[in-house]
């Protein structure tokens, strides 16, 4: 049964830091990998997403990496701003039917 | 805003009272799933559709739990007989096959509260 663990479950950074969210899978069968933002009583949007033939995508300030064989995953924040406050969440698919897995997610706070 | 809708945003209920939420994919989208998420955790799949036909429900959803997607176009989640522990937010996500992969598409949820 794949699971997936994000630590830090909470992170306080001062702004412009650089930092970096991990995410672990147990099961490297994976299909693809998503990283996704939610703000507090919204719904999730679509971070980056990276497959399982790739090894990292960029967009922006956000860097993300996927090591399959050793079951994780690296979201990399350049500059943190305060408006990249939020949890961001990993997850994984497996299989056909596309359904995702998702981490508890990491909690960030970025003080002015 | 992601292109897939959900209404109501917000919902309560008393207990045992039925409820039924509305997902609006993005409309060339064939891949239509809902998901459940609770204060503080990740969102856990309830079912997924193909087109029109429900290929996959989780054991999450008890028989009181039934969705539909007539026509593969929008879906309706209804629960009936509501229960305090089905207080949670309920995602919708829809998604195609677009440069080999089916990435996902979330609208901005349902927040149910049961008293």
């Amino acid at each position: 049964k794949q699971e997936v663990t994000q630590i830090p479950a909470a992170l306080s950074v001062p702004e412009g830091e650089n930092l970096v969210l991990n995410c672990s899978f147990t099961d490297s069968a994976i299909y693809n990998l998503q990283w996704f933002r939610q703000d507090p009583g919204k719904g999730l949007t679509s971070l980056l997403l990276i497959q399982s033939s790739q090894r990292e995508q960029t967009s922006g300030r956000l860097n993300a990496s996927l090591d399959k064989s050793s079951g994780r995953s690296t979201l990399y924040i350049a500059a943190s701003q305060p408006g990249d406050s939020a949890t961001y969440l990993c997850a994984v698919t497996s299989g056909n039917t596309g359904k995702l897995i998702f981490g508890q997610g990491t909690t960030l706070q970025v003080k002015p | 805003d992601t292109g897939v809708s959900q209404n109501p945003r917000h919902k309560i209920t008393k207990r045992g009272q039925n409820v039924t939420f509305r997902c609006d994919p993005i409309s060339e989208h064939n891949r239509l799933y809902w998901y459940r998420q609770t204060l503080g955790q990740g969102p856990e799949f309830l079912t997924y559709f193909q087109n029109e036909a429900q290929l996959e429900k989780s054991r999450l959803l008890s028989d009181r739990f039934s969705a539909e997607r007539p026509k593969g176009s929008f879906s309706t989640l209804e629960i009936q007989r509501t229960e305090q522990g089905d207080s949670a937010m309920y995602l919708c996500a829809s998604s195609s096959r677009s440069s080999g992969s089916y990435e996902q598409y979330f609208g901005p949820g349902t927040r149910l509260t049961v008293t």
